[in-house]
């Protein structure tokens, strides 16, 4: 099953724009990630934070967690028209050695 | 090579019939996962071996999903009499260490297998 929900779950944009995703999650993590999946491909990992982490930059993405609230989000700054993918967080709990992923959210940058 | 490689990128299978998908993981990797992943939705786990030791398969649906590893190396998922709900992309994923994204090491993923069964 799921253990996170993406908001929105379709996000469209102009290029230029910055788009902000949001992931909510049901359980206690070690750690939270983003990845990226093209249409028709494997998925790419972005960037992780930490459950001690609150804030993250890698580039033109930025990631913030919020324990509290179980939730993160994805902020893509500046974004092109090759950010165009689906998102999707991927949490790991407790002793599990897998990601539990959530339901992505598909963003659309047109150019 | 470079990455993790699956085969065959896509299958098409008669209900009924078994199928077996491969995935090579990046050389010396000691992680390896399965993943299935439906249209429109995130990955969901399916096993995971550390070596060629199977240590959790509490994501296989049923009895017809078998999966192997038998030299720590490559691995093969099987799926037995197929049905038409089997039909999704399944996703093999590799990390260095044996912990894989619980240590936050990061897991590499191949393209997929994308299974029909008409």
């Amino acid at each position: 099953s799921q253990q996170g929900e993406e908001d929105p779950q379709a996000l469209s944009i102009q290029e230029g724009e910055n788009a902000t995703m949001n992931c909510s999650y049901k359980t206690s993590i070690n750690n939270l990630q983003w990845y990226r999946q093209n249409s028709g491909r494997g998925l790419v990992h972005l960037i992780l934070i930490r459950s001690n982490e609150r804030e993250k930059h890698s580039g033109r993405l930025r990631v913030t967690l919020d324990t509290s609230k179980k939730s993160s989000s994805l902020l893509i700054t500046a974004s092109r028209a090759a950010d165009t993918a689906s998102y999707f967080c991927a949490t790991t709990s407790g002793s599990a050695r897998q990601l539990t992923f959530g339901s992505g959210t598909q963003l659309t940058v047109l150019p | 090579g470079a990455g993790v490689s699956q085969s065959p990128r896509y299958k098409v299978a008669k209900r009924g019939q078994d199928v077996a998908l491969r995935c090579d993981p990046i050389s010396g990797h000691v992680s390896l996962f399965w993943y299935q992943q439906a249209l429109g939705q995130g990955p969901e786990f399916l096993t995971y071996f550390q070596n060629e030791a199977q240590l959790d398969k509490s994501g296989l649906p049923s009895d017809r999903f078998f999966a192997e590893r038998p030299e720590g190396s490559v691995s093969t998922l099987k799926i037995q009499r197929t049905q038409q709900e089997d039909s999704a992309v399944y996703l093999c994923a590799s990390s260095l260490l044996a912990l894989g994204p619980l240590s936050g090491n990061t897991i590499y993923f191949g393209e997929g297998s994308w299974l029909t069964v008409v």
